[in-house]
């Protein structure tokens, strides 16, 4: 029962690359959601999947899309990376009482 | 206006000290759920507790409690006789429903607490 994953665990892009995280669960969660962390913010929804199916806009959406592929998989892209985008991304799911499953995260840094 | 409001940023104890980590949070719903998180310096987010709106309970479990009280809209977390392990960032959470019926998360930034051996 591996939880949540997560790849890759490191990423190095250059302003204006793409790259896609990828995030998948094995706990038959129906919601599914993306997070960022920077320091001193803590941690700021990106988008979330309530449902396979559906995706909807969290706090800081702008820059990132995403695809709820099935109900295991849900990744995140970047369209044009921006050194703005430097952070460690988590992906977690959520159970029916609300708790949080996450991923080991992504570092990733744009130069 | 912060939802979730972690005011000490970071504490630093010495072992065997006890530690109140605070939460203050913020909401017009009467259903919504609060929740603590442990990140260790390994960087993995660890679930620790839920807790309803209905639930005013205290918990205890082990060298950590829990003080809800919903008069002051505060979730406080204590550690009793603080070892080194717990060592950590720790994340104060507020769920609330939005239109549809999901309950989404908003967190605190953390309060970064360093125990010393």
């Amino acid at each position: 029962n591996a939880g949540v994953t997560q790849t890759p665990k490191f990423q190095v892009l250059k302003t204006g690359q793409s790259m896609t995280l990828q995030c998948a669960q094995d706990m038959n969660h129906n919601s599914m959601y993306w997070y960022r962390q920077d320091p001193g913010m803590g941690l700021r929804l990106i988008y979330y999947s309530a449902s396979e199916g559906t995706t909807d806009k969290g706090e800081v959406p702008n820059g990132y899309n995403v695809s709820r592929l099935n109900k295991r998989e849900f990744s995140l892209r970047l369209e044009s990376a921006a050194p703005s985008q430097t952070s460690v991304y988590f992906c977690a799911s959520q159970r029916q009482d609300y708790e949080q499953y996450f991923g080991p995260g992504t570092r990733l840094t744009v130069t | 206006a912060q939802k979730v409001t972690q005011a000490q940023t970071e504490i630093s104890v010495v072992e065997k000290e006890d530690v109140t980590l605070d939460c203050v949070y913020e909401t017009r719903d009467t259903t919504y759920y609060l929740f603590w998180y442990k990140q260790p310096p390994s960087g993995e987010l660890v679930f620790l507790i839920r807790r309803n709106s209905f639930d005013e309970q205290n918990e205890i479990s082990g060298r950590y409690s829990w003080n809800f009280q919903k008069s002051t809209s505060s979730f406080n977390f204590t550690i009793t006789a603080s070892q080194v392990v717990d060592s950590a960032v720790y994340f104060c959470a507020l769920s609330e429903a939005i239109s549809g019926g999901s309950y989404i998360p908003t967190f605190g930034r953390g309060t970064s607490l360093i125990v010393h051996p």
